[in-house]
């Protein structure tokens, strides 16, 4: 069974620019979550999707956007990138009828 | 919203000792996690524990949900155990600050 991917695995950007990571969820689940995690923090819930819908939001801006797709991959789209966006950006994946969520190897974003 | 804590932040053992992480939270949740994360930045499931206890190896865990925190209990701790525990609540996973755990030899 593949676990939860990401890629890219390191990005670095210039600020004002505009980024597209994404996810592929672990086999049977389809609910996926993005997190970001700064530096020495704990990660912070962005949004999570589940059958191709929003379904919950955290603090951030709409800037910060997403989709999913019908194969339950996803993507997290951040635009008008600013330094404070440099992070590490985590998706984790839910399977149906669960709550336990499953982590990917995470995307470093660093911007410049 | 729901606030996560836990304690201590920072933990520094001598390979071999024994140590406990807590976690309290202040609302009830129907989720709880434990993770660890690793130098690369994984988060790496231990545990998926709403309430109870379950053991997995050298790695045990409690929740009282009702009295609402949890605890991890590391025994006969290695070096590879080093890293960042977390512990998150809800389906929309809210951290903790976590614990920095450092083992040595």
């Amino acid at each position: 069974e593949t676990g939860v991917t990401q890629s890219p695995t390191h990005l670095i950007k210039t600020r004002g620019q505009q980024v597209t990571l994404r996810c592929s969820s672990q086999s049977g689940h389809n609910t996926v979550s993005w997190y970001q995690q700064a530096l020495g923090q704990g990660p912070q819930f962005i949004f999570q999707y589940y059958r191709e819908e929003e379904n919950g939001r955290g603090n951030f801006p709409p800037r910060f956007s997403g989709l999913q797709f019908p194969n339950y991959s996803s993507e997290l789209n951040v635009n008008a990138l600013e330094l404070d966006d440099s992070a590490l950006y985590l998706c984790a994946s839910t399977s149906t009828g669960g709550n336990e969520q499953f982590f990917g190897p995470g995307t470093r974003l660093t911007v410049l | 919203g729901i606030q996560v804590e836990q304690s201590p932040p920072d933990l520094i053992l001598q390979e071999g000792a024994n140590s406990t992480l807590r976690c309290n939270f202040s609302d009830s949740v129907n989720n709880l996690q434990w993770f660890h994360q690793n130098p690369w930045g994984q988060l790496i499931n231990l545990f998926y524990i709403p309430s109870g206890t379950k053991q997995n190896g050298r790695l045990s865990a409690t929740t009282v949900a009702t009295e609402r925190y949890s605890l991890l209990y590391i025994s006969s701790s290695q070096t590879t155990d080093s890293g960042v525990y977390f512990c998150a609540c809800t389906d929309k996973l809210i951290f903790g600050t976590g614990t920095r755990l450092q083992v040595f030899p």
